[in-house]
């Protein structure tokens, strides 16, 4: 079956510093979606990836669309506190019509 | 608000009791799903409705659970006889027809806690 395995399983930085995480699967996705979610709370939606190659910025966040279509990264400049919380990185394989999620990244933000 | 609204936020039930959750999807959409959150897991797909037609099930969706859009706007999900194994968040999602079907937008989720 599907599978996307998102990393790393979770993230200690300091408020200001850089964060990328990486979500890839062994198949070909046609859309990639990253969520973040707080505690108690469902997904919002970050930003949507729709074509190989595509990089989207939503804010401080920046997502790419990875050319072979079996990955995609998430990257945060300049970290603040508010950005805690699990980021969930999700896709629809190719012929499928149910949204994958991988397992996500926590993000903890010391300030 | 013109978000997924879903209904209750939180429900504590014994096991053996039925159970009810309600989702409003976003006005225009016409795609709504369910999906079950355990702890540290990303969100599992039940089942989805392209209108009122419900066009795919899960494996998860055991035979106590049932979901219904009877007319193509809101949706209920029921569990019956629950078990504590049914604890976990229960998460709708909604997205537009077209080239953006793929994007789903979440609504807060339903925390069930069965005793």
């Amino acid at each position: 079956g599907q599978q996307l395995n998102q990393s790393p399983q979770s993230m200690f930085i300091q408020e200001g510093e850089d964060v990328s995480m990486n979500c890839t699967s062994s198949s070909i996705f046609n859309t990639w979606l990253w969520y973040k979610q707080d505690p108690g709370e469902g997904p919002v939606l970050l930003i949507a990836l729709y074509k190989a190659g595509e990089l989207t910025s939503n804010g401080r966040l920046t997502a790419q669309f990875g050319i072979t279509r079996k990955d995609s990264f998430l990257n945060i400049s300049a970290s603040i506190p508010s950005d805690v919380g699990i980021y969930f990185c999700a896709g629809f394989q190719s012929g499928y019509s149910t949204l994958t999620f991988g397992k996500g990244t926590m993000l903890l933000v010391s300030p | 608000d013109t978000g997924v609204s879903q209904d209750p936020r939180h429900k504590i039930t014994k096991r053996g009791q039925n159970v009810t959750f309600r989702c409003d999807p976003i006005s225009e959409h016409n795609r709504l799903y369910w999906y079950r959150q355990t702890l540290g897991q990303g969100p599992e797909f039940l089942t989805y409705f392209q209108n009122e037609a419900q066009l795919e099930k899960s494996r998860l969706l055991s035979d106590r659970f049932s979901a219904e859009r009877p007319k193509g706007s809101f949706s209920t999900l029921e569990i019956q006889r629950t078990e504590q194994g049914d604890s976990a968040m229960y998460l709708c999602a909604s997205s537009p027809t077209g080239l953006s079907t793929d994007t789903q937008y979440f609504g807060p989720g339903t925390r069930l806690t069965v005793l």
